[in-house]
């Protein structure tokens, strides 16, 4: 198993444009979970999914959206990026509440 | 709103010292409470899970759960120089997510 995989690795953006971070994963796990992580600071949850067609915000949605068409795949799209969003982001999935989450690598992006 | 708390450290440890990691957290009735090691750079590796009142062994790893006092601590016995890196406390309460703490660096100096 792959696991949790995440593209690209690094970006650079300038300000308003617009790209999809893409996260999928290959163990079957219904829930998904978008995190950014700014440097010194914890995990901030962005958006999960329970499953495929639901999607609920987390704690800091604003200038994001998603989707989950399918099982495996939950992308995270930008919208007119800011320099706010400079940040590293990370994709989860877990089998079940309250469970193990598993990471994927992460992305590295900055907007200027 | 869910509070999880934890010193950011830097703790600093000898190499072959306990080093003791602490983490507070406000909900009740949390359920599941977890510790996850991060390398800089890297994403975060899970290295312990605990559920019930007492201490889970694993290795050099020792977690130990208080829901009374509502804190979770992490030892690690021996540390190693491949030990430093920030640990994160996670914890779920429920809604499908988990709430995570800021981390505490951990630096352990051959």
């Amino acid at each position: 198993n792959a696991g949790v995989t995440q593209t690209p690795k690094f970006r650079i953006l300038k300000i308003g444009q617009s790209m999809t971070l893409q996260c999928a994963q290959d163990m079957n796990h219904n829930y998904m979970y978008w995190y950014r992580q700014d440097p010194g600071m914890g995990l901030k949850l962005i958006y999960y999914s329970v499953g495929a067609g639901i999607t609920d915000k987390g704690e800091v949605p604003n200038g994001y959206n998603v989707s989950r068409s399918t099982t495996e795949d939950f992308p995270l799209r930008l919208e007119l990026a800011a320099p706010s969003q400079t940040s590293v982001y990370f994709c989860a999935s877990t089998y079940g509440i309250g469970g193990q989450q598993y990471f994927g690598p992460g992305t590295r992006l900055t907007v200027l | 709103q869910k509070e999880v708390e934890q010193n950011s450290g830097p703790l600093s440890v000898p190499e072959g010292a306990i080093a003791s990691l602490n983490c507070t957290y406000s909900d009740r009735g949390s359920q599941s409470f977890f510790w996850y090691r991060q390398y800089s750079g890297k994403s975060p590796e899970l290295i312990m899970s605990i559920y019930s009142n007492g201490d889970k062994e694993d290795g050099r790893f020792t977690a130990q759960l208080n829901k009374a006092s509502q804190y979770v601590s992490l030892l690690i016995r021996d540390s190693q120089p491949s030990d430093s890196a920030t640990y994160l406390c996670a914890v779920y309460s429920g809604y499908s997510t988990l709430t995570f703490g800021k981390g505490t660096m951990l630096l352990v100096s051959p």
